[in-house]
C-alpha cells in the first residue's frame, strides 16, 4: 500500500487557485491517484483521478509528473464552500483504500 | 448520476443492542466497503467485500461486525451487541473499476 503524504492544513482566499501536493513515493505500478473530498458529516466525494500527466474536469486539474511519486491537486479560483478536508489517495483495484489525515483547506473570505 | 445511498441516516442505539445498516451501491458496481469515520478522527477501513465474500478485513472487524449482501441490492453492516466507542459515522462504499464512491453515512450513536 503507497503511503501519502500532504499538508495537514492550508489558508487561501476566495477568488484564489489553491494548489495541495501530495507525495507518494511508492507508488506501484498499478495504482491510480484519486481525490476526495470531504465537508463536516459528510462522506467522502470524489473529485479526480489520475494515472499519469494531466486531468482536468470540470471541478479540479490534476498534475502528475513523469515519475508519479507525487501530485498537485489545482482548484481554481476557490470560495468559501471549498472549505473541506480534502484527501489524497492511491489505490490498485486489489489494495484497500487507507486514508490519511487529510488537508483542512480553509477558504477566507 | 449514480450514487451511493444508506440508511438510516442517524441511528441512536442503546448499549448492548444490534444494529444494522443499509448501503446501496451503484448498480453495475462489485466491489463494496464499510468504513467508519469517529467524530474528529480519520476514515478507517472496516471490510471489503467481492463475489459474495469477505476479501479483506481490517483489525477492527471483529466479531462483533458482519456483512451480507442479501438481495443483490443491498449490502449491510451489522453491530452486534453495540459499544459506546462505536459511535461514529459509518461510510458504504462501492466500485466497478479503479474508483471507489462513499455514501453519505450512517451517523451511529451508542448511549
Amino acid at each position: 500500500l503507497a503511503k501519502t503524504t500532504q499538508p495537514i492544513s492550508m489558508d487561501s482566499y476566495e477568488g484564489q487557485e489553491v494548489n495541495i501536493t501530495c507525495s507518494h513515493n511508492n507508488i506501484a505500478t498499478n495504482d491510480y491517484i484519486t481525490w476526495y473530498q470531504q465537508f463536516p458529516s459528510q462522506g467522502p466525494r470524489f473529485i479526480i483521478q489520475g494515472y499519469k500527466t494531466k486531468v482536468t474536469n470540470e471541478v479540479a486539474s490534476l498534475f502528475i509528473p513523469a515519475d508519479r511519486k507525487s501530485s498537485t491537486l489545482s482548484l481554481p479560483r476557490v470560495s468559501l464552500s471549498d472549505t473541506a478536508v480534502y484527501y489524497c489517495l492511491v489505490w490498485g483495484r486489489d489494495d484497500k483504500i487507507i486514508f490519511g489525515k487529510g488537508t483542512r483547506l480553509h477558504i477566507l473570505p | 448520476e449514480p450514487e451511493v445511498t444508506q440508511t438510516p441516516s442517524h441511528q441512536v442505539t442503546q448499549m448492548g443492542q444490534e444494529v444494522i445498516l443499509r448501503c446501496v451501491p451503484i448498480s453495475n458496481h462489485l466491489y463494496f466497503y464499510w468504513y467508519r469515520q469517529i467524530l474528529g478522527q480519520k476514515v478507517e477501513f472496516l471490510v471489503s467485500f467481492y463475489n459474495n465474500e469477505i476479501s479483506e478485513k481490517s483489525e477492527i472487524f471483529d466479531d462483533q461486525f458482519s456483512v451480507e449482501r442479501p438481495d443483490g441490492s443491498n449490502f449491510t453492516l451489522k453491530i452486534r451487541s453495540t459499544k459506546l466507542e462505536d459511535s461514529a459515522m459509518y461510510f458504504c462504499a462501492s466500485a466497478a473499476g479503479n474508483t471507489i464512491y462513499f455514501g453519505e453515512g450512517s451517523w451511529l450513536t451508542v448511549v
